[in-house]
């Protein structure tokens, strides 16, 4: 296991396309989560699923933003109706059992999103 | 709702010299801190957490609840300690949801 593999590594579109990124985690990770970094800021916490379970959503940016993971082993998180803003590193991360507040997040490398 | 603070962009340093990132938190509750590195090409990963009281790469920080800091210190500054540095808040039973500051770039020059 290499750790958390996100694809596409890289996304140009244009504005108004949909758009859909591949997390693939640890495979013995139960939590799966996603960020959003753009330039000069820290990563912004988006969403998380427990297995397949979506327990917060509330921090998804807008109705466009949705995540799934079906099987409680790769997740997507998908953008519809691209804008220019949406242009960021969207960062997932994984984490085992640990229990509550470990705190140690498993990150994958990213996938940028540029919105021409 | 939390918030992290760090209120350097950029800290420049010598080899050698001592180092301090700051980080400050506002959170009503009590929160578990994290420090976060970023070394150029590679994946954000975990450097330290409070609650293990840990020294690492020779990097220490202490949580002061009076102070709502947690800065990440170290005496003697090198070379491969250049990198993206990130603090993070989580709190208890949020399932590890971490809120991270919007980091500090450090430059250690020879």
């Amino acid at each position: 296991d290499t750790g958390v593999s996100q694809n596409p590594r890289h996304k140009i579109t244009k504005r108004g396309q949909n758009v859909t990124f591949r997390c693939d985690p640890i495979s013995e990770h139960n939590r799966l989560y996603w960020y959003r970094q753009t330039l000069g800021q820290g990563p912004e916490f988006l969403t998380y699923f427990q297995n397949e379970a979506q327990l917060e959503k509330s921090r998804l940016l807008s109705d466009r933003f949705s995540a799934e993971r079906p099987k409680g082993s790769f997740s997507t998180l998908e953008i519809q109706r691209t804008e220019q803003g949406d242009s960021a590193m969207y960062l997932c991360a994984s984490s085992g059992k640990q229990g509550a507040g470990t705190g140690e997040l498993f990150f994958g490398e990213g996938s940028r999103l540029t919105v021409l | 709702a939390q918030r992290v603070t760090q209120p350097e962009k950029l800290l420049s340093v010598f080899k050698g010299a001592p180092v301090e990132l700051k980080c400050n938190y506002s959170y009503s509750g009590s929160p578990e801190l994290f420090w976060y590195v970023q070394y150029s090409r590679q994946r954000l990963q975990l450097l330290l957490r409070h609650i293990s009281r840990e020294s690492i790469k020779g990097f220490t920080a202490d949580l002061n609840k009076g102070e709502t800091s947690f800065h990440l210190k170290k005496p003697f500054a090198q070379e491969e300690d250049s990198a993206m540095y990130y603090c993070a808040l989580s709190v208890f039973n949020a399932g590890n949801m971490l809120t991270f500051g919007g980091g500090t770039r450090l430059m250690v020059k020879p």
